[in-house]
């Protein structure tokens, strides 16, 4: 039973490229977070997605961030014209479908994708 | 959004030391979670509380959701040099929409 997949592991950008980073959830789970984490702190909310919709964006940047989940394939974020403060870890993690919200504690996270902006 | 802060920000024992950990909150949550995260690699759960009061234990690990539910602990018995790493405390929106995080306590294991 595979775990959450990310890749690549690594992606070194020039400032204004983009960056795109995949994440496979876990077999048969709906429920997409991604987190970003800077050196030594702990990880920050980005953004929640269902399969097709986005649920909360609160914690993504308004500009050249974006994020999608579709029907089919993995979950893309997605960073426009990259910056050196975009160099950092991004984690997403999945939860499986459940009605009922305390199932959505059990976020298995996966390995990351470390982003280096020269 | 809501603060947690962890304390203390790093650890440096000897083997087979107690360990102990805690995380406060600006406000109150109704789950705490406590995660590992290796270098290199993704947290990983280790105890989930959901009942303000409730000790849970997970082998050596023994976790308390605090009475005014804006804090927790995290107490590690005996410890060993894998237990290296480093610990967040989390806790989920009412929604469950979105997680907060600690800053970590980062944990040094001395064999």
């Amino acid at each position: 039973n595979a775990g959450v997949m990310q890749n690549p592991r690594h992606l070194v950008r020039r400032r204004g490229q983009e960056a795109r980073l995949r994440c496979s959830p876990m077999k048969g789970h709906s429920h997409v977070y991604w987190y970003r984490q800077l050196p030594e702190e702990g990880l920050k909310f980005m953004v929640y997605l269902q399969k097709e919709n986005i649920i909360d964006e609160s914690g993504m940047p308004k500009e050249r961030f974006s994020a999608e989940f579709p029907k089919e394939g993995p979950s893309i974020l997605r960073i426009q014209q990259v910056v050196r403060g975009d160099s950092a870890a991004y984690f997403c993690a999945s939860s499986p479908p459940s009605k009922l919200a305390g199932r959505r504690d059990t976020q298995y996270f996966g390995p990351g994708t470390r982003l280096t902006v020269l | 959004g809501q603060q947690l802060n962890q304390s203390p920000q790093s650890m440096f024992i000897q083997e087979g030391e107690d360990v102990s950990m805690n995380c406060t909150s600006s406000s109150i949550f109704n789950t705490w979670l406590w995660y590992k995260q290796d270098p290199g690699e993704g947290p990983v759960l280790l105890i989930a509380l959901y009942k303000a009061g409730e000790l849970t234990s997970n082998g050596r690990l023994t976790a308390q959701f605090g009475i005014t539910r804006k804090d927790s602990f995290l107490n590690i018995s005996a410890s060993i040099p894998s237990d290296v790493g480093i610990y967040f405390c989390a806790g989920p929106s009412d929604n469950f929409n979105k997680f907060y995080f600690g800053s970590g306590t980062k944990l040094n294991v001395k064999p």
